[in-house]
């Protein structure tokens, strides 16, 4: 089983301002296969980053994703309102799919 | 746009056998794609369950293997989970989601179904 982790457990930022949360891996992801996810309250995850750096569609390219190996980034360029959510990632490139534990992004 | 809704009971006793169903709109299961379930205990974070390809093979999170059937339905277009001897540990919200493998990303997902486990 691969273990993600995440940090900060909590982010607090204003609107407008850049965002940068990290995912590490305890072993190394194969073929960078790493999934962002943003999840507002009582709603669904929904997909922003796959393959470490490709957006899902529709997905405002304020979202980048980065990284390889253990070390991947998904930086929030400018803050929107919409954007104050929990942020998952995921690896998918061992047959057992993990999920970090979550940053949440909160109004400072 | 494909949909997916989730179906089931909202309580189920301990020990018993937690059954769900999701059923996609607007895509025919059998026609590709992954489809999976993950879940997500209140106030945590997400776990996967497991995938079944689109031609009806299962693939499972090793931990819940034992306890876990995955079932499709071409002919309803749905998807079912099947949870075995369930504990309190076992209340989450259940989401289903489409993938493109496996092992998988998830690019549409139901709404969820909240399960408590009580007696």
């Amino acid at each position: 089983e691969i273990v993600l982790t995440q940090s900060p457990a909590t982010l607090s930022l204003s609107p407008g301002e850049r965002a940068t949360l990290s995912c590490g891996a305890s072993q190394s992801v194969s073929r960078e296969y790493l999934a962002w996810y943003q999840q507002r309250p009582g709603l669904a995850p929904r997909l922003l980053i796959y393959d470490a750096s490709k957006r899902a569609t529709g997905i405002s390219d304020r979202f980048s994703g980065s990284g390889s190996g253990t070390d991947f980034t998904l930086t929030i360029s400018r803050l929107e309102p919409e954007d104050f959510a929990v942020y998952y990632c995921q690896q998918y490139g061992d047959s057992w799919a993990t999920f970090g534990p979550g940053t949440k992004v909160d109004i400072k | 746009q494909v949909q997916l809704q989730e179906s089931g009971p909202g309580l189920v006793r301990p020990s018993e056998t937690l059954s769900l169903t999701c059923t996609v709109s607007h895509f025919s299961i059998n026609r590709g794609y992954y489809w999976g379930w993950i879940r997500q205990p209140p106030g945590k974070g997400l776990e996967w369950i497991g995938t079944i390809s689109h031609s009806g093979s299962p693939y499972f999170n090793p931990s819940l293997k034992s306890r876990v059937t995955l079932l499709l339905d071409t002919s309803k277009n749905q998807l079912s989970l099947m949870f075995s001897s369930v504990t309190a540990a076992d209340t989450a919200m259940y989401y289903c989601g489409r993938g493109t493998a496996a092992s998988t990303w998830f690019d549409c997902w139901g709404q969820g179904t909240l399960v408590t486990v009580s007696s």
